[in-house]
């Protein structure tokens, strides 16, 4: 397995346009998170999914912000209307059901311009 | 709530010093505590955790923390800086009363960690 996998990892988008980005966890993990982290701060918590189940979003998660994890499997985090505030690394996670421990993907950075 | 403050966003050790980077906590249950290292453009890789048993936690590359109860406090260190060290450093807790340490994370703002040759 090679890990949590996310694409794409580079996104440059312009204000008002929509973007998608997705998640691949170790496949055995039945937990999923997405985090966002800006420039100079730590990630901050958005979502996590357990199976197919979404369980918890973030205050941080605007109406302009949807995930989906339809299959249990791989994630995706849609964006619509993006404005520059949205601009961040997005990072995906997956956890498996014991034993603890999250695994990172390498992220998805967004450029809004 | 839970909450994490890292004392000093930027600290600079000479290769072969000790490294002291600072985490303290605040969480009303018993925390799970973490140390993740960010190279630049890379995602978050566990240096170390505590969760229950033993204060003192060994992780990955010679790192070492130990939580202090009665000081909130979860401080990472490491005898000898190497020049491979240099990176961004977070502190995080997450809710030790549920599960094995796979719940929500909540990050410090970092401390990123310059080795002077």
């Amino acid at each position: 397995d090679t890990g949590v996998s996310q694409d794409p990892r580079h996104k440059i988008t312009k204000r008002g346009q929509n973007v998608t980005f997705r998640c691949d966890p170790i496949s055995e993990h039945n937990r999923l998170y997405w985090y966002r982290q800006t420039l100079g701060q730590g990630p901050e918590f958005l979502t996590y999914f357990q199976n197919e189940a979404q369980l918890e979003k973030s205050r941080l998660l605007s109406d302009r912000f949807s995930a989906e994890r339809p299959k249990g499997s791989f994630s995706t985090l849609e964006i619509q209307r993006t404005e520059q505030g949205d601009s961040a690394m997005y990072l995906c996670a997956s956890t498996p059901p014991r034993a603890g421990g999250y695994t990172f993907g390498s992220g998805t950075r967004l450029t809004v311009v | 709530a839970q909450s994490v403050t890292q004392l000093g966003s930027h600290v600079s050790v000479s290769e072969g010093a000790l490294v002291l980077l600072r985490c303290n906590y605040s969480s009303s249950v018993p925390p799970y505590l973490f140390w993740y290292v960010q190279y630049p453009n890379q995602g978050l890789q566990l240096l170390l955790k505590y969760t229950t048993g033993a204060t003192l936690v060994k992780g990955i590359n010679g790192f070492e923390a130990e939580f202090k109860k009665s000081e909130t406090s979860f401080h990472l260190t490491k005898p000898s800086a190497h020049m491979s060290d240099a990176a961004e450093y977070f502190c995080a807790v997450s809710d030790g009363t549920k599960g094995f340490g796979n719940e929500k994370l909540t990050f410090g703002t970092g401390t990123r960690l310059t080795i002077i040759p």
